[in-house]
């Protein structure tokens, strides 16, 4: 699987775009990107996924860079309840989900 | 969306017992589970895979005689922590894709404490 790097965490004002990183230079062309969040003591939950097209869902939106090595995951509208730990994965169709350490975003009033 | 539920959601036992965590899809049918571990402030861990039918596939240091997963349905899978140690406290998750392996739905976590 591709490596992926987030930064550790990022702040964001209610109501502000959120607008997190994520770098995966060694994806090969047939992995994905997944998002992921966690909220503090819960299971994770599916964000979006995207393969080099931009996507969107009623969640969020994933830009991926042309050259596939980065992408963005945005949250338009970020509320209190967006704060949580975020993952980026590069995932294969037949691999298993590996977590890395994530983004922990916090939402401040 | 799809659900996945987990029973306990808390336990706490004495060191030498062994507890069963449930993992149940409530609507649909997994035929793989995934079971995973996070510690406090870290990331979860995958520790093993389950099949339906068939062994479980465990990660590179997982004991297998220490955490016994059965998957005895399309719906449901259990991991029991045998002979449980302080150390093995932990938050442990569960998994199960739908159509699509990278998209999974996660159980709400149990949180184990073992004194």
């Amino acid at each position: 699987d591709a490596k992926t790097t987030q930064p550790p965490s990022m702040d964001c004002a209610e109501g502000r775009a959120a607008n997190l990183p994520c770098n995966h230079s060694t994806i090969s062309g047939n992995e994905y990107v997944y998002w992921y969040r966690q909220i503090h003591s819960q299971g994770p939950q599916y964000i979006i996924h995207g393969l080099k097209n931009n996507e969107t869902n009623e969640m969020a939106s994933l830009i991926i860079t042309e050259d596939r090595k980065s992408s963005t995951l945005i949250l338009p509208h970020a509320t209190l309840r967006d704060t949580a730990v975020y993952y980026c994965i590069a995932f294969y169709n037949t691999d298993k989900l590996i977590f890395g350490t994530g983004t922990r975003l916090q939402v401040f009033p | 969306g799809a659900v996945v539920s987990q029973h306990p959601s808390r336990v706490i036992c004495k060191s030498g017992t062994s507890v069963k965590i449930e993992c149940r899809s409530l609507d649909f049918q997994a035929t793989t589970m995934f079971w995973y571990r996070q510690f406090p402030k870290q990331s979860l861990m995958l520790m093993a895979t389950s099949n339906e039918g068939s062994k479980a596939t465990y990660e590179q240091g997982v004991e297998k005689d220490k955490f016994l997963i059965n998957h005895a349905s399309l719906t449901l899978s259990t991991l029991t922590v045998t002979s449980a140690h302080p150390e093995d406290s932990s938050f442990y998750i569960c998994s199960a894709p739908t159509s699509s392996q990278g998209t999974q739905y996660f159980g709400p976590g149990t949180r184990l404490l073992v004194l």
